[in-house]
């Protein structure tokens, strides 16, 4: 069965300082990946998306970046993090378009 | 470009009330519709999806939600809500053979005893 990974669960990290989230997909081959950050009361917001390795489609304009360096790995990253990046980020997969989107269990993100 | 309008963010029934969850979508062409559930600190878990089937879709827990492409809506109801029915839920659309799945702002239901 298809399982998806993402870690840190919880993360603490003052402003300026670099930021990178892992999530791997076990299971399945050629998924199409999804970054989304849920902030307070905003619901979930699309950041990146990838149909395959090094194809990355960026939604929001920011100080974050992804990058798919293998085909089940999908990584979020930033070079200096601002307060406004704290959330709740959720990783998630899809094999083809209208199916089932599966999330990880998200990392909580403090930038204090 | 698609949308996705749920109105209210906070909803709040009694137990065994009827629980009505509203969405509304703006696409060209009829997408794929979903909606997911959302427990405290946790991910998102599918509750039912419509990809251009039967327009009344059952899911889990009790829950459906009908199509109706003349109200471009995709509503989820529940005849009688139970106290474990308090979470979030998102409803969200996927164009027809596209990968960009965007979700609403989410609806928090409340279950009161």
């Amino acid at each position: 069965s298809q399982t998806i990974h993402q870690w840190p669960a919880t993360l603490v990290q003052p402003v300026g300082s670099p930021l990178s989230l892992e999530c791997t997909v076990e299971g399945t081959s050629n998924p199409n990946l999804y970054w989304y950050r849920q902030a307070a009361g905003r619901g979930l917001q699309l950041l990146f998306y990838s149909v395959g390795i090094g194809q990355i489609s960026s939604e929001v304009p920011q100080n974050l970046s992804a990058s798919r360096p293998q085909d089940r790995q999908f990584i979020l990253s930033s070079k200096k993090l601002l307060l406004s990046d704290s959330g709740f980020y959720l990783c998630a997969w899809t094999v083809n378009s209208g199916n089932t989107i599966y999330f990880g269990e998200g990392s909580w993100l403090t930038v204090v | 470009a698609q949308s996705v309008t749920q109105l209210g963010s906070h909803v709040s029934v009694s137990e065994g009330a009827l629980v009505l969850l509203r969405c509304n979508y703006s696409s060209s062409v009829p997408p794929y519709l979903f909606w997911y559930v959302q427990y405290p600190n946790q991910g998102l878990q599918l509750l039912l999806k419509y990809t251009s089937a039967a327009t009344l879709v059952k899911g889990i827990n009790g829950f459906e939600a009908e199509f109706k492409k003349s109200e471009t809506s995709f509503h989820l109801t529940k005849p009688s809500a139970h106290m474990s029915d308090a979470a979030e839920y998102f409803c969200a659309v996927t164009p027809t053979g596209g990968f960009k799945t965007i979700f609403g702002a989410g609806t928090r239901l409340f279950v009161k005893a």
